[in-house]
This record gives C-alpha cells, structure tokens and sequence, in this order.
C-alpha cells in the first residue's frame, strides 16, 4: 500500500502571510507528482504536475518545488488571500499506473 | 469548453435502496476515472475506463459497485443495497489518455449520504 502523506492536515493564516506545506510519497518507481486544490463545492483544479527532480513550478502567488530522491513536495503560497482558503491535495503516480493517489490533504484557511 | 459535470450533485438514500450517479467528462477524453472521497481523507480510486473499456476495477469496494460507459462517453456509478459506509463523495475525472503526465479533470463530485 503505497503511503502518501500531506502535513498539515490543516493550517490556519492570516490574510499576507506566505504559508507552506509538505507532500511525502515514497521514492521508488516515482513518475510524477499532481498538486491540486479544491475549493469547497466545487471541481479539484489542477494545479501542477511535476517530474523531474529538482523540477520548480509557478503560478501566480503558488509554487511547488519537487524532490524525488527523497520523495517530497513543497507547495507554498506568497502573500496568502482569503481566496486561497481551499484542501490542497497531492498525488503522486507511481510505476506506470494511471491512477492517481491522494494524499489527505491540507485544510488551508486565510483569515481576512 | 465545458468541464467534467456529474449528477446529481447530492443524493440522499435510505440503506438497502439502489443509487446511480452519473458523469459527463470532457468531451473526446478517452480516459475516465471514479474516485471515492471519504470524510477526512483523500480520494481513492475505484475504478478506470479507457473509452468504453473498463480496464481496471480493483478499487470498487465489493461486488454491490458497478461502473460501466457503454459509448465511451457518459459514465455510471451505480451502488446496490446502499449501506452507511457507502457515504462518500464520488468524484469523476476525465483526461484526454493517460500518460502519466495527462491532468486528470474533476467533476464536482456527488456527495452521496445513506441512512
């Protein structure tokens, strides 16, 4: 059973502060990595996918840096806005499996 | 375009009724995908179609789940003798094939409550 593990389960901020959290996920037969956010009420939205290592991404406030060798992930957010507020879930695709495997997630909540 | 819909968004049902739930994915992805999302965990996976395929269903909990996409396009979940631990978010995603750097796109999930 492949374990994908998100810290922390939940994170509260105030509205600027720049805030990070972490995704583990075992480093064998890893392929890629998905970051998605999912605001209550409606669809996950993809927001990254990352490969190789070393590999940093960005959008906007949001970016994610990738280590594959030791098998983790950072999302971070610059400047949080109440708009961020969302469950930022990972999911790492391991072998040449299609499917994805989520981590629990990470609850983030922007104060205003 | 329109993105990945599912129906209905809610569903309460009574334990041991019969329940389907219903995914429009993207139009031409070949690639479907039901998750299940229980309280305070992430979604798993249950089942893959490759258009009207089903590839691998090794994530359907027992033999009361059953998925089927007979043209390859609208998928149905349906759940016989629904049971409490039943209840869960059921999530379809979709993605134009599957490598394993295709983004997989996500309905808004139906939020299924039995009692």
């Amino acid at each position: 059973i492949l374990n994908v593990e998100q810290s922390p389960q939940s994170l509260h901020v105030q509205e600027g502060d720049s805030t990070n959290f972490t995704c583990s996920f075992p480093s064998s037969n890893f392929y890629a990595l998905h970051w998605y956010r999912w605001e209550t009420a409606k669809s996950p939205e993809a927001l990254f996918v990352m490969t190789l290592n070393g590999d940093e991404k960005k959008k906007g406030r949001i970016s994610a840096t990738l280590n594959t060798k030791e098998g983790y992930s950072y999302l971070y957010i610059k400047g949080s806005q109440p708009e961020d507020s969302a469950t930022y879930l990972c999911a790492p695709r391991m072998d040449s499996s299609y499917k994805l495997i989520f981590g629990s997630g990470t609850r983030l909540l922007v104060r205003p | 375009g329109a993105g990945v819909s599912q129906s209905p968004r809610y569903k309460v049902a009574k334990r041991g009724q019969d329940v389907a739930l219903r995914c429009d994915p993207i139009s031409g992805h070949v690639s479907l995908f039901w998750y299940q999302q229980a309280l305070g965990q992430g979604p798993e996976f249950l089942t893959y179609f490759q258009n009207e395929a089903q590839l691998d269903k090794s994530g359907l909990p027992s033999d009361r789940f059953f998925a089927e996409r007979p043209e390859g396009s609208v998928s149905t979940l349906k759940i016989q003798r629904t049971q409490q631990e039943d209840s869960a978010v059921y999530l379809c995603a979709s993605s134009l094939g599957q490598g394993f750097t295709e983004t997989q796109y996500f309905g808004p999930g139906t939020r299924l409550l039995v009692l």
